[in-house]
């Protein structure tokens, strides 16, 4: 248990339905990431936040859309997903940005796109 | 470009014997540098972590790193392995020119076999 929940475990999803991937941690931290893991792939940072900013847009498509309501919470909205976005999407945090802070993730959500 | 690189995909070892996996990193600056374990449908868990104090980096499970400056490495051991240490291993590398985002290596497969 890294303090680090994501919710659905498991999600299959059409290519034209809209939802949505949770986190929640209850570490006390300020920065939030979503990561995306896919076969072969080295991890993907997707989008970075900061006391509830967003820092970081790593080029990721306008169909997946984050929100990060407070400190606490972090979600992905997911609308109009190819197959090729099935994958594992893990959740993270830390203290703050900077290297020296641990960042601890969540088990990940396995999202299926058909 | 890729900032870290993990030198063996697969690496396979009999219980009991000593394991060593590989990572080479490119940096021009002082970097943090991380190693992960991910084991089957789990999230990434933090082995251990070198941030500029003692080259020499002691992990949980009996893991331990050594950072080399001259050689640009931090590659992962231990003396004996376990059954249970069969994961997959991440090598990360964190930099402060790019915001301190975690670059991951492409992993390395771990198979212990009785």
């Amino acid at each position: 248990e890294t303090g680090v929940t994501q919710t659905p475990r498991h999600l299959v999803m059409g290519m034209t339905n809209k939802k949505s991937l949770k986190c929640e941690q209850h570490l006390g931290h300020n920065a939030m990431y979503w990561y995306k893991q896919s076969a072969k792939k080295p991890l993907e940072l997707m989008f970075v936040y900061n006391f509830k900013e967003q820092t970081e847009n790593n080029s990721v498509p306008s169909r997946f859309s984050p929100e990060c309501p407070n400190s606490s919470h972090l979600f992905l909205h997911l609308h109009t997903l190819q197959p090729e976005d099935s994958a594992l999407y893990l959740c993270a945090s830390s203290q703050d940005l900077t290297g020296e802070y641990t960042i601890y993730f969540g088990e990940g959500s396995w999202l299926t796109v058909v | 470009a890729q900032s870290v690189t993990q030198l063996d995909s697969h690496v396979s070892v009999s219980e009991g014997t000593p394991v060593l996996l590989r990572c080479n990193y490119s940096s021009s600056y002082s970097p943090s540098l991380f190693w992960y374990v991910q084991h089957p449908n789990k999230g990434l868990q933090l082995l251990l972590k070198y941030t500029s104090a003692a080259t020499l980096v002691k992990g949980i499970n009996g893991f331990e790193a050594e950072f080399k400056k001259s050689e640009t490495s931090f590659h992962l051991t231990k003396p004996s392995a376990h059954m249970s240490d069969a994961a997959e291993y991440f090598c990360v590398v964190s930099l402060p020119n790019s915001g301190y985002a975690l670059n991951f290596g492409k992993g390395t497969s771990l198979l212990v076999t009785p």
